[in-house]
C-alpha cells in the first residue's frame, strides 16, 4: 500500500527558532499533500493544501507567513514553522494523495511529528 | 460550511458491541470516512462509504444514510486494543478535502 513518511517524528525547539518538517510519499507520486494540526484530545484540523509546483492554499485562521509550505516535488512537501512559540506545540500530520489514484480512500497519512516549543 | 458531530467519549466492555454515531451537515458530500487513531499516532483508515447502506469489514462495519446526514461505525467483539479515538470525516465535492469531526474516544474495559 501507499506509504507516507514524516521527519522528524519528534522535535523540541526553543521559542523564536524555526523548525522544518518533511513529508514524503515513498511509493507513489503525491500531486496533493495536506497538512493537519492536532492539539491534545482534539481532532485533526486542516491547515493547508499544497499542490506540487504551486502555492499552498491555507485554511482560514492559519498564518501563511508563519507556516511556510513548499511542495517542490511529487514526493516531498515541507512545513516550516517560523519563529515558533509555545502555543505552536502540537502534533503535525501530513497526508498525501496521488494522481489518478482510483482507490476511494486515497489520502494516506504520515506518522505525525510531535513539536514541542520551550 | 461543514459541521460534523460525534459523541466525545464512550465506554464499552470487552467482547461487547459498540456503535459510534456521526451526523453531518456539509455544503458538499463525496464520501464519508472512519479512521482509528491511537494516542500519539496518525489516523489509520477503517472504512469508506459513499452510497447508502452498510459496509462490513471483519469486526468493523460502517453505515451511511445520505438523506439523513448520518453514519455509524459498529465495532463487534470489542478488544482492549480497540481503545482509541475514532474520527468521522467527510470529503467535499471536489474530492480534495477531508473535514474531520471532533473524534470519539472509546475506552474498552475488561
Amino acid at each position: 500500500g501507499a506509504v507516507v513518511s514524516q521527519h522528524p517524528s519528534r522535535v523540541i525547539c526553543k521559542s523564536g527558532t524555526s523548525v522544518k518538517i518533511e513529508c514524503r510519499s515513498l511509493d507513489f507520486q503525491a500531486t496533493t499533500m495536506f497538512w493537519y494540526r492536532q492539539f491534545p484530545k482534539q481532532s485533526l484540523m486542516l491547515m493547508a493544501t499544497s499542490n506540487e509546483g504551486s502555492k499552498a492554499t491555507y485554511e482560514q485562521g492559519v498564518e501563511k507567513d508563519k507556516f511556510l509550505i513548499n511542495h517542490a516535488s511529487l514526493t516531498l512537501s515541507t512545513l516550516t514553522v517560523t519563529s515558533a512559540h509555545p502555543e505552536d506545540s502540537s502534533f503535525y500530520i501530513c497526508s498525501a494523495r496521488g494522481e489518478g489514484n482510483s482507490h476511494p480512500y486515497e489520502q494516506y497519512f504520515g506518522p505525525g511529528t510531535r513539536l514541542t516549543v520551550t | 460550511g461543514q459541521n460534523i458531530d460525534q459523541p466525545t467519549e464512550m465506554t464499552a466492555t470487552e467482547g461487547a458491541i459498540v456503535q459510534i454515531n456521526c451526523t453531518y451537515q456539509t455544503s458538499g458530500f463525496n464520501g464519508l470516512f472512519w479512521y482509528q487513531q491511537h494516542a500519539g499516532e496518525a489516523p489509520t483508515f477503517l472504512s469508506y462509504n459513499v452510497l447508502d447502506g452498510l459496509e462490513e469489514k471483519g469486526r468493523f462495519s460502517s453505515f451511511l444514510s445520505r438523506s439523513k446526514g448520518y453514519s455509524y461505525l459498529l465495532l463487534k467483539e470489542l478488544q482492549m486494543k480497540d481503545s482509541a479515538s475514532y474520527l468521522c470525516a467527510v470529503r467535499d465535492n471536489a474530492g480534495n478535502m477531508l473535514t474531520f469531526g471532533g473524534g470519539t474516544r472509546l475506552m474498552v474495559k475488561p
